[in-house]
């Protein structure tokens, strides 16, 4: 089963501030996520490990609570560059031959 | 650049037809694995292939096969296609140690009529 994500959308003016949530019903191994932009590949900006481990840019952050199965990434002081849309992937165990991504958060960056 | 390349980048077929794509994997990699992602979705694993065997298989019908070379490269194979096969088509590379870091290539879109 697929983590959901939410919000679906979101739309920020430059400089704010947002958070995309992805909640799973499974016990999770590992939350990652990605950036897409329109006509590119999913970028992999940050992996969260049951345990507390952590990997990704240095500029973003974000937070994985296991007790809920949930995780949330953090975007700050928000950039044009900031637009696409965002997905989490879950693992279940590690080196489980399988990522489960949710259906993406849009992030929408004005002026 | 993701060092992933991925060929053909589009291509049209019609119902019934097969269909090949092709991956190179990131240099270092050995774990590839395939995703099929629709519009306004995201991706839905294939499968992924480890040392030119099968490690593990997403819910797709076995019309859906791949390969994995000893050089890492992999190919996707699609019988009998569907309407409801077209779609973006990504490939993946990861290390087994990281297995959730997955670097992904531009895609092939597959457009069956």
């Amino acid at each position: 089963q697929q983590p959901v994500q939410s919000p679906q959308a979101v739309i920020l003016r430059e400089g704010e501030d947002a958070v995309i949530n992805c909640s799973s019903s499974k016990a999770l191994y590992s939350v990652h996520w990605y950036r897409q932009k329109h006509g590119e590949a999913p970028v992999f900006l940050m992996i969260l490990l049951k345990g507390g481990e952590q990997k990704g840019h240095e500029k973003i952050s974000a937070s994985f609570n296991e007790k809920k199965q949930q995780s949330s990434l953090y975007l700050t002081a928000s950039q044009l560059s900031y637009s696409g849309t965002y997905f989490c992937g879950t693992e279940v165990a590690p080196n489980a031959g399988k990522s489960t991504f949710g259906d993406g958060t849009t992030l929408t960056v004005k002026p | 650049e993701t060092g992933v390349t991925q060929s053909p980048t589009h291509l049209i077929k019609t119902r019934g037809q097969q269909v090949t794509l092709r991956c190179s994997s990131q240099s270092g990699h050995n774990t590839v694995s395939w995703y099929q992602q629709a519009l306004g979705q995201g991706p839905q694993f294939i499968f992924q292939y480890y040392r030119e065997e099968e490690n593990g298989r997403g819910n797709f019908p076995p019309r859906f096969s791949g390969l994995q070379f000893p050089n890492y490269s992999s190919e996707l194979n699609v019988n009998a296609l569907e309407l409801d096969d077209s779609a973006l088509y990504l490939c993946a590379s990861s290390l087994v140690a990281d297995p959730g870091e997955l670097f992904f290539g531009e895609g092939s879109r597959l457009t069956v009529l």
